[in-house]
């Protein structure tokens, strides 16, 4: 049973154009999260999402929008795309904030997204 | 701000030799501190935890212990296999985020 998935795994698009990635969670958790790795591994967190509260990190352009239509999906909605965006894209949840101290993530495997 | 120090690598280890990943963390309060291994074209799984000072986490022969004093968790394995190569990221939690070290990359030559 995949615990996080992402689809798709893989994206290559032009530039200008609009893409979403899916994510959908099993687990029941409550708080879904986006993370974009860039070619030097680093993780960023963009957005962390529970049913009551979207908290964005600041330096995410607003090109980038969050869309849940319910607890267990947690989709990611780009618009006009640029080269920058290249990167994995890595869908995450956990139980909640609320027990944040004990909390594990878990990572979906990542979408590639490739913008030409 | 709360934020994570790693060690950069990449790091290149020949079989059963001893590791030694550093992590060094601030933050206001009291954190939760993680390891997260990132296998080869998969996603981030956890490795280990500790929740608080003096807590050690233990999975797979990795260790890390919660120094308070010194604010550091630096993740420790006897004897790295093949099978250990991956990239290895510090994390910390202290309530509405996680936020994650630069990675380390670790690869084990037989």
């Amino acid at each position: 049973d995949t615990a996080v998935s992402q689809t798709p795994k893989y994206l290559v698009t032009q530039m200008g154009n609009d893409k979403s990635i899916k994510c959908e969670q099993n687990l029941g958790h409550d708080t879904m999260y986006w993370y974009k790795q860039d070619s030097k591994k680093f993780l960023k967190i963009m957005f962390s999402y529970n049913n009551k509260e979207l908290i964005i990190n600041e330096t995410v352009p607003n090109r980038f929008s969050p869309k849940s239509p319910d607890k267990a999906h947690l989709n990611l909605h780009i618009n006009s795309l640029e080269l920058g965006d290249s990167a994995v894209y890595f869908c995450a949840s956990s139980q909640d904030l609320a027990s944040w101290r004990t909390d594990t993530q878990y990572f979906g495997p990542g979408t590639r997204l490739t913008v030409l | 701000g709360d934020s994570v120090t790693q060690m950069e690598g990449p790091v290149t280890l020949s079989e059963e030799a001893f590791l030694t990943i550093n992590c060094t963390y601030t933050a206001t309060g009291y954190p939760s501190l993680f390891w997260y291994v990132q296998y080869p074209g998969e996603g981030l799984q956890l490795l280990l935890k500790a929740t608080k000072a003096d807590d050690k986490g233990s999975n797979k022969g990795f260790e890390a212990t919660y120094r308070k004093e010194t604010t550091s968790f630096h993740l420790e394995k006897g004897s790295v296999q093949v099978s250990d190569s991956a990239v290895y990221f510090c994390a910390l939690t202290t309530g509405n985020q996680f936020y994650f070290g630069t990675g380390t990359s670790l690869t084990v030559i037989p």
